[in-house]
């Protein structure tokens, strides 16, 4: 099976901009989460989509935002962005099925760059 | 609330070496799961390993192995004969249903393992 993809790898944006990052679950996955890392914060969870529809958020402002689509795939976005926001950005995503079903396997992440 | 604390920031060893990665959580669920995933350069998680909480038994893969106790909330890793390619930063991550998913990691810090020739 092909793994978790993300696009685009590497994303440079200027304060104010907006941004959106794409993910591509592993078929067959129907939950995918999205994390934030960072040097001073480290590995955050954002949000994680199930079927749809948003089942759990993490504590990120308005500002962060996501949503996934009936096959699977996955956006996030960031409005209005600040130099904060400077982080990778990696989606994960997991079946929701078996005795393997939190088991989250991870893409290789989207490199935003705020200016 | 959820924690894991890595306390390790930075472990250096020379090939060959045995080296052992200390990770301890808290949580106040009874129900939880462990994690372990390896993130080389290239900055993707690998997962390594998961282990629910009531499963307290002792797991070795090839070179790796992980030692988990409930009784010091610990969830320990440790690499035999390490080689240069097990470089990389590790992360402990825990998963309990407070959170409202099992799918919501709380990460540690990591650690830096870097192995020397």
């Amino acid at each position: 099976k092909a793994g978790v993809t993300q696009t685009p790898r590497y994303l440079i944006k200027t304060r104010g901009q907006q941004v959106t990052l794409s993910c591509s679950p592993i078929s067959g996955h129907r939950s995918v989460s999205w994390y934030q890392q960072t040097p001073g914060q480290g590995l955050q969870f954002l949000f994680e989509y199930f079927s749809e529809t948003q089942r759990n958020k993490g504590n990120f402002p308005g500002r962060f935002s996501g949503r996934q689509f009936s096959n699977s795939r996955s956006e996030m976005n960031v409005s209005t962005l600040e130099l904060g926001d400077s982080a990778l950005y990696l989606c994960a995503s997991s079946s929701e099925q078996g005795a393997r079903s939190n088991e989250q396997f991870f893409g290789p992440g989207t490199r935003l760059t705020v200016l | 609330a959820q924690k894991v604390t890595q306390a390790q920031t930075e472990i250096s060893v020379v090939e060959k070496e045995d080296v052992t990665l200390d990770c301890v959580y808290e949580t106040r669920d009874t129900t939880y799961y462990l994690f372990w995933y390896k993130q080389p350069p290239s900055g993707e998680l690998v997962f390594l390993i998961r282990r629910n909480s009531f499963d307290e038994q002792n797991e070795i893969s090839g070179r790796y192995s992980w030692n988990f106790q409930k009784s010091t909330s610990s969830f320990n890793f440790t690499i035999t004969a390490s080689q240069v390619v097990d470089s990389a930063v590790y992360f402990c991550a825990l998963s309990d249903l407070a959170t409202g998913s099992a799918r919501q990691l709380t990460f540690g810090s990591g650690t830096q393992l870097t192995v020397l020739p």
